[in-house]
């Protein structure tokens, strides 16, 4: 199976902040990535599909980059309603494994 | 507007069965793939099972392959997961979702709010 790593586990960040967020796949995945965003008690929502097309109605501050094996997640300018923990899946190959997670707390 | 909505969850005994459904409603059930995706408590997501919209394929993940049973009956509009030989580990509240497909890569664009299963 396919791993994903995401790094951070835990990022601290100001109201205003520019952050990045980053997934690796044990191999390549070509652009096969989605990333979500989870609150607590709430199902996740699809933020980006095909690691840089924005799902219709989320904010542009939020864009993915990436292909291969490395791929990012970047909140332009955080915005109070962003700070939720943030998956990436890949889906290139069964079995569609999860990265751990990054937990995105309010310094 | 897209609706999914589980149900089934409960508490069941070690060794013991359960069937979640995942009732679809606002897009053709049987144009897309579909999903269930469970969450331990306190812990990240698993992708669990894929079923195609014709239901003539289906996919699992290790954990679960030869315990559980993915399935949809198009004509209710409704996704099944059929469980067995339930362990202490298979607790998490199962989400199911709609996904959209490139050929076979699918990812999943709306979530249901999920049911919860408790073994113990």
């Amino acid at each position: 199976d396919i791993q994903m790593t995401q790094s951070p586990s835990t990022l601290s960040a100001s109201v205003g902040d520019r952050v990045t967020i980053t997934c690796r796949a044990s191999q390549t995945i070509n652009v096969w990535l989605a990333w979500y965003q989870q609150k607590p008690g709430k199902a996740p929502k699809l933020l980006i599909y095909k690691a840089s097309t924005l799902e219709g109605g989320v904010p542009s501050r939020f864009s993915g980059s990436g292909s291969g094996t490395e791929f990012t997640l970047t909140i332009s300018s955080l915005q109070p309603d962003d700070f939720a923990t943030y998956y990436c899946q890949q889906y290139n190959s069964y079995s569609y494994t999860f990265g751990q997670g990054t937990k995105l707390e309010i310094k | 507007e897209v609706q999914l909505l589980e149900s089934g969850g409960g508490l069941v005994q070690p060794g013991g069965s359960l069937r979640l459904s995942c009732a679809a409603s606002g897009f053709t059930f049987s144009s897309f793939a579909m999903r269930w995706v469970r969450q331990a408590p306190g812990k990240g997501l698993e992708w669990v099972s894929d079923i195609s919209g014709s239901g003539s394929n289906t996919y699992y993940a290790d954990s679960v392959r030869g315990r559980f049973t993915i399935s949809r009956d198009n004509s209710k509009n409704t996704l099944y997961l059929q469980m067995s030989s339930l362990r202490g580990d298979d607790t998490a509240l199962y989400y199911c979702a709609k996904g959209y497909c490139s050929s076979t890569s699918c990812y999943a664009g709306h979530w249901g709010q999920g049911t919860l299963v408790t073994v113990s």
